[in-house]
Order: structure tokens, then sequence, then C-alpha cells
């Protein structure tokens, strides 16, 4: 069982749709939770980190769930720009050495 | 802009030959890590650096090192490369330390081919 797992998609949604993805982790000490977002052929960039309380961004909205071990992201109204992979990040210490990536959920808008 | 750049972005080349892949950042931070992304797995970390001379592994550090010599460059050396390290490279920053270590700052990356 991979430490950190996501449904790898593609999620295909038209715009103005909402979408939500869900990251299970099974290290019941992470302590550090993020989501990062990553364009085709580009790096990776943060897009939220995610609070025990659940914490929104415009149209995005992070929660967690540590009783059942996951992590969501939830993306209203979506745009065009929105296309692109989401990857889950977890963490189990203060230490980058500790984070484990997800493979990613691709998510393609369509017009 | 994290001020990262990694060179070279694009490198073919046959098995057995050394590469050595640069990461060059101008805003003088301390963590600096190497990641590889194949498909199907998630960013795997090979080695970091926490200063200059100060280094460690990751999950995957095996036939890689590392060297830092100056705050500002950390080099990722292949010294025979082989089919399997096919990858591309991330570097990245940390600008924050405990439980915000997790926000990283990437490279645009460097696509290796070993044929």
């Amino acid at each position: 069982r991979k430490e950190v797992e996501q449904d790898p998609g593609p999620f295909n949604v038209p715009e103005g749709a909402t979408v939500a993805f869900n990251c299970t982790y099974s290290n019941s000490a992470s302590q550090s939770f993020f989501w990062y977002r990553q364009d085709c052929r580009k790096e990776p960039k943060l897009l939220m980190s995610v609070y025990s309380s659940g914490n929104e961004d415009g149209r995005f909205t992070a929660q967690l769930n540590r009783a059942s071990q996951y992590i969501s992201l939830l993306i209203r109204d979506s745009k065009l720009s929105d296309s692109a992979t989401y990857l889950c990040v977890v963490g189990s210490s203060g230490s980058a050495r500790q984070l484990t990536f997800g493979s990613g959920t691709q998510l393609t808008v369509l017009p | 802009d994290a001020g990262i750049t990694q060179s070279p972005r694009h490198k073919v080349t046959e098995t057995g030959t050394p590469v050595t892949l640069r990461c060059h950042q101008t805003e003088n931070h301390r963590y600096m890590y190497w990641y590889r992304q194949d498909p199907g797995h998630g960013l795997r970390l090979i080695h970091y650096s926490y200063g200059v001379k100060d280094t460690d592994k990751g999950e995957v550090s095996d036939g890689y090192s590392v060297s830092r010599s100056k705050t500002e460059d950390f080099l990722l050396t292949l010294e025979s490369a082989t089919s399997s390290q096919t990858s591309v490279y991330f570097c990245a920053i940390s600008r924050w330390t405990g439980l915000n270590t997790g926000e990283l700052f990437f490279g645009e990356g460097s696509r290796l081919t070993v044929l």
C-alpha cells in the first residue's frame, strides 16, 4: 500500500462545475499536509497548505480528516485554467525529508 | 519566483557516462533538495542539503551523489548513468522550517534521458 494515495483520474469536468479530490495517507503520525498544482511538463507549485480546521482560498477549499486519514481539495466554479495535475503531499515531521508525494490527480476542465 | 535555475534543462546521454545536474538559487536559502519524478510515482527525494558541505541521503539515493560547496549551488551527479535513471529531476528549496518545510519551491526541472 502506498503511503499517500490519490485517484489518478483523469477527471474531465465542464467549466463552472465543482470537483473534489481526495487523498488518503497511511501514517497516522502525519503532521503537515499540502496540495500542489503541476501543469503539464512544468514544475509543481504550492497551491495551499491544509490546516486542521480546514481552509479556503478563493474557489479552493482544503479539508483534513485525521480520523479517516484523508485530505480533500474542492474546486468550485472550475475554470479552463484549473486544468492541471494536483499533487497531495503529506509530512510526518518538520523535515522535508519526511515529505511523501502522491502521484497526482489529473484534472481537465472542458469548455 | 523563488530564483531557482536548473541546468541543463534537457540532456540525452548514454549508459555508463557521468552526468552532473546543477541547481542554482539566488535567495541564500539553507535547505535544498533534489527530487526525481517518474510516471506512476510521486516525487521522490534523492538527496538534500541543510548547508554548505552538509548533505544527506533521501529515499532513492543509490547511484547518485551530491555536493554543495557554496550556498547557492547544489550539484547532483550520476557517476555512471543507467537507463533506470531516465527521469525528470527537480531541485527545490524550502523557505521555512518546522511544519511549513513542506512549502517547497521548485526549479523548472531537468529532463534526462539515458540511452
